[in-house]
């Protein structure tokens, strides 16, 4: 059964602060994804990575960075935290190949005020 | 890059009918057509894909079937349940990443 864990699931922090969102995925998946979800605008990519080390940006990158420095986790990093990224973040991670199905983490709720 | 538009953006049905969602999206080079269904406060779930050298696939109640030429691919629900009841996202890839339409909220009446 494939897991995908995040570091917290609900998370409050203050304008300015650097944020790092933390996800672990149990099933040596090569490829793993953090996307942003905001009500009307569904799942946007912010990053992704198909190897250690190795980071593609997505459709929303700005204000983000990621490092994924083990196979198993990808960290979501908001070197500046703004009000404007308050949201729910979701990770997710595949095998590498012709499959592409997708594993989401439960989420984590960001607020910053 | 792809567009991907998904229609309609709610959908309200009585339990034992049928619904439809239909997704349009812009790149040719897309091969790849998944569905997913996100219930309220849970994670999104693979529920049925295709890939583009087939027109229909089928489980159970739910079917995709697919138009490359006019480049869209549609979601069917028969024989509706409250269970059912969920956001449900298009997301057509072509390679690693998927582009995730902006969903739409299936209400199933009992």
């Amino acid at each position: 059964d494939v897991k995908v864990t995040q570091s917290s699931r609900y998370l409050v922090k203050r304008t300015g602060e650097k944020v790092f969102l933390e996800c672990v995925q149990d099933m040596d998946h090569e490829n793993m994804f953090w996307y942003r979800q905001d009500p009307g605008l569904g799942l946007r990519l912010i990053y992704f990575s198909y190897d250690v080390k190795m980071k593609e940006k997505g459709d929303i990158p700005e204000g983000y960075s990621v490092s994924r420095e083990k196979k198993e986790r990808f960290s979501l990093i908001l070197e500046s935290a703004s009000t404007n990224q308050t949201s729910m973040y979701l990770c997710a991670s595949s095998f590498l190949g012709e499959t592409y199905e997708q594993y989401f983490g439960p989420g984590t709720r960001l607020t910053v005020t | 890059g792809e567009n991907v538009e998904q229609h309609p953006s709610t959908l309200s049905v009585q339990e034992g009918d049928s619904a439809v969602i239909k997704c349009t999206y812009s790149d040719s080079a897309s091969n790849y057509f998944p569905w997913y269904k996100q219930e309220l406060g849970k994670r999104p779930q693979l529920i049925i894909d295709i890939r583009s050298n087939v027109g229909e696939k089928k489980d159970q109640r739910i079917a995709v079937t697919l138009n490359k030429t006019a480049k869209h691919f549609s979601l069917h629900i028969t024989e509706t349940q409250p269970e059912d009841s969920a956001v449900y996202f298009c997301a057509p890839g072509a390679g690693t990443a998927l582009i995730f339409g902006k969903g739409t909220t299936l209400s199933v009446s009992s």
